[in-house]
Formats: structure tokens, sequence, C-alpha cells
């Protein structure tokens, strides 16, 4: 069973528009919904991560906005570039939880045309 | 270099043939894990280690084996592989295990990358 749905699985944007992905989980004890980004033929990385006392947060270009009564987060990437253009996973886990489990959404392949 | 080291990057091997990815940290982190990537199936957590000698299952442990004996090493091993572990495998680890720790101590770092095919 699949813990975080993540959509859409591909998405195309223009330069300078607005990227929205969006996921949502089930489980109501997750407290932590970190976004990885990955590059082509490189590992995914830690790109900006919220917590569920705060309904949205900002880090230069990307944001994400939690909606907690609906379970659902999405990542908002504003003036997206051709730099932008990757591999976006949102992912969700439990603190204090006696298990060391991280739960990926299935990923978002974004492409930014120039 | 603070990173995560995973060898070898590529590797074509055939079915039942032994082989091990090995994995190292150089942060003295205490959580690693193994993911592995396919299309359309995002990243799918294999194994994970929160300390030494302490492992437990992932989502699709199946055919696979890991051991902790030191904390920088987390290798993977395919006893017997066979086509359908053909994938992109991944080794991440972090101070402390998901949603444990202050600021960044669950943070992931990834390594690079072990692609293998099996034939």
């Amino acid at each position: 069973q699949q813990q975080v749905k993540q959509s859409p699985q591909s998405l195309i944007v223009q330069k300078g528009g607005i990227s929205i992905i969006n996921c949502a989980y089930e489980n109501t004890a997750f407290d932590y919904f970190p976004w990885y980004q990955q590059f082509p033929g490189k590992g995914p990385a830690l790109l900006i991560a919220i917590r569920p006392d705060v309904s949205e947060k900002k880090e230069g270009r990307f944001t994400i906005s939690f909606n907690k009564s609906a379970k659902q987060f999405s990542l908002h990437i504003m003036d997206s570039q051709p730099g932008d253009s990757a591999t976006y996973f949102c992912a969700a886990s439990v603190r204090g939880s006696t298990l060391g489990r991280l739960y990926f959404g299935r990923g978002t392949q974004l492409t930014v045309w120039p | 270099e603070a990173q995560v080291t995973q060898n070898p990057r590529y590797l074509i091997t055939v079915t039942g043939k032994k082989l091990t990815v090995t994995c190292s940290q150089n942060m003295n982190h205490e959580y690693m894990s193994w993911y592995r990537q396919d299309p359309g199936l995002g990243l799918r957590q294999i194994y994970y280690s929160m300390n030494v000698e302490v492992t437990d299952k992932g989502d699709v442990p199946e055919g696979y084996k890991v051991s902790r004996k030191e904390k920088r090493n987390f290798p993977l091993i395919l006893e017997s592989p066979s086509p359908n572990q053909t994938s992109l495998y991944f080794c991440a680890s972090s101070l402390k295990k998901p949603g444990q720790g202050g600021s960044g101590a669950n943070v992931l770092t990834f390594g690079a990358g072990s692609r293998l095919t099996v034939l």
C-alpha cells in the first residue's frame, strides 16, 4: 500500500511559469514532510521540508503548502527555470517512531521549457 | 568531503551470480538505507539500519541481504540475482533515523547510484 501518493507523474511548464506538485497521505501520525530533488544521473537531495505546525514554508522560489485537515501537501515552484528540470519526490515520516522509515511518493518528472 | 560512496556504479551480471554493492559514508551517520528506483515506481526502500548490527526490512526486501558490522559501511548483497532486480540502486545515510533529532539530523544524503543489469 502506497503511503504517500504523488501527482502528476510528469509535468511540463514554460519558463517563468508556476510548477505545482501534489502529495496526499492517509497516516495522520506523519509529522515530517520533506521534498527531495533529483537531477539526471545524480542521487536525490533534500530541497525543502515542513512540519505540520505550519501551513506554509518558503525558501526562495520554492514553497511547501500544507493542509493538515485534507492530509495534503504540495510543492510550488515560482518563476520556474530550465535548471529546475528534475525529478521531485515528496516523502513523509513519523517523528519518534521506533521504525526508521521515510515513505517516498513515486516522483514527478518536471521539464521546464526555455 | 562528506559523502556516501557506492561501488560499483555500473554492473552487468548474469542470473544467479552473487554480487555485492558496497556503500560507505564518512559522516558518522547512525542511519543507513538502500533504495531501488524504477520508472513509475519511484524510490522503494529495500533495507535500512538504525545503527551497527541493527537492520530491518523495507518495502521490497525479497532477494536482498544486508549487514551493518561497522558504522560506516552498509553493503547490499544479492545472493542469486534475477532479471527483476535490474534497477538503479541508491544508498543513503543520515545522522539520525527519519523523524528523529533536530533540524538537519534526519536529512538523507544519497550516493550517486549503482545501475545494475541482470541478464
